[in-house]
């Protein structure tokens, strides 16, 4: 079963916007990591948050954690043509950190 | 260049045959992973192995054999008891048995069917 949900499902957006894509999971969790995939590619690590962190910083790329509803957000700030990708979010659950459960994505357009 | 290699980049699989995707890395890390991703879709995991000689069954094991002989090497076998094996396949690693390490991921197998 998949842990996470990622909403939207599809956002589209003009080069120089922000992005913001959200994911919800079900169970406790040690860590949450997005990751980028360009189409028929494998994924890229973009960034780890651990759940004793709210907020987390890479370059443009701005990741919140919220433990109690157990969601999160990643904040794509001055997008670019070529964060065209599908984004997804990755958690480690307590009862099992050998398990790595992946989001249903995201689909970002970023027009130029 | 130390990385994941997955190979082929295309498989073709005839009804009943037996195929194996192969995984090879030399990150020297302990834990691999097989995905599977149908179009649009998630991933899912189809096995994972955190040591050499031990496998364990992920969300959709069924139709599917692994072995993990060597640390680099966890080849994946899509076997005829598989009946919707077209998808796109990620092989994927990461140091350490404890969770919270990054993946680090293959460019995939496309499988499909003749």
């Amino acid at each position: 079963s998949q842990q996470g949900e990622e909403d939207p499902q599809a956002l589209s957006i003009q080069e120089g916007e922000n992005a913001t894509m959200n994911c919800s999971y079900k169970t406790s969790i040690n860590n949450l990591q997005w990751y980028r995939q360009n189409s028929g590619r494998g994924l890229v690590h973009l960034i780890l948050i651990r759940s004793n962190e709210r907020e987390k910083h890479s370059g443009r790329l701005r990741v919140t954690l919220d433990t109690s509803k157990k969601s999160s957000s990643l904040l794509i700030t001055a997008s670019r043509a070529a964060d065209t990708a599908s984004y997804f979010c990755a958690t480690d659950a307590r009862e099992n950190t050998d398990k790595l459960i992946f989001g249903t994505g995201t689909r970002l357009q970023v027009f130029p | 260049d130390g990385g994941i290699t997955q190979s082929p980049k295309y498989l073709f699989r005839k009804e009943g045959q037996n195929v194996t995707l192969s995984c090879e890395q030399n990150l020297n890390h302990d834990a691999m992973y097989w995905y599977r991703q149908d179009p649009g879709q998630g991933l899912r995991l189809i096995y994972y192995s955190q040591i050499v000689n031990d496998f364990q069954k992920g969300d959709i094991a069924e139709g599917y054999s692994v072995s993990r002989e060597k640390k680099e090497s966890f080849p994946l076998t899509v076997t005829s008891a598989q009946k919707n094996p077209t998808a796109f396949y990620l092989c994927a690693s990461r140091g350490g048995r404890q969770g919270g390490t990054r993946l680090f991921f293959g460019s995939g197998t496309q499988l499909s069917v003749l």
